[in-house]
């Protein structure tokens, strides 16, 4: 089952902050994020879990509820280079490494 | 390490013909995924293979797609005969075990006519 993203699309300022969603009717096994600028790969940027996870790098951190089927992308402070499209990918109990991927967030960071 | 390998970056066939994608995952990863990209389905799953063996073909779309791993090293996506509407981004992926984070390969935009 795919899961949903949200919002599809958002333009920021560069120093502005943005949260993308990611959320599933049935409970997860892991939620992965990815971020792929156009015209290149899916780049992995991190997995949750573990229900009420959170985790991060430099100013790019997520989390994941406690019920397992909602994580959150946090961008800080953004900068140019964050802009592209952010994925989530799910895998549920039976999915194996099975991932399904959101239809992504389009992030754009103008100067 | 030079991250998983693709080729060829870019193909143009003409429809009926088959076309073979190839792909090389990082070395002492066990899992391999190949992954199909369109702006009207997104990223979708084709097959996965754990240890060279398949375990998932059921994003497959029809029988004219095929893929093998014949060792640790070596995969390939099949088309045959391939179609107009197989024209997309195609994406091989990789992780270091089963549950892990996929390093994927830059892509195969494959351009049927």
């Amino acid at each position: 089952q795919q899961p949903v993203q949200s919002p599809q699309a958002v333009i920021l300022r560069e120093g502005e902050d943005a949260v993308i969603n990611c959320s599933s009717s049935k409970a997860l096994y892991s939620v992965h994020w990815y971020r792929q600028k156009h015209g290149e790969a899916p780049v992995f940027l991190m997995i949750l879990l573990k229900g009420g996870e959170q985790k991060g790098h430099d100013k790019i951190s997520a989390s994941f509820n406690e019920k397992k089927q909602q994580s959150s992308l946090y961008l800080t402070a953004s900068q140019l280079s964050y802009s592209g499209t952010y994925f989530c990918g799910t895998e549920n109990e039976t999915s194996g490494s099975r991932l399904t991927f959101g239809e992504g967030t389009q992030l754009t960071v103008n100067p | 390490d030079a991250g998983v390998i693709q080729s060829p970056r870019h193909e143009v066939t003409e429809m009926g013909q088959e076309v073979t994608l190839r792909c090389k995952p990082i070395s002492g990863h066990n899992s391999l995924f190949w992954y199909r990209q369109t702006m009207m389905r997104g990223l979708e799953l084709l097959i996965y293979f754990n240890n060279n063996v398949p375990i998932d073909d059921s994003g497959m779309p029809e029988d004219r797609f095929s893929a093998k791993m014949p060792n640790a090293s070596f995969s390939t996506l099949k088309i045959q005969p391939s179609e107009p509407r197989d024209s997309a981004v195609y994406f091989c992926a990789s992780s270091l075990f089963e549950r892990g984070g996929y390093t994927f390969g830059s892509g195969t935009r494959l351009t049927v006519v």
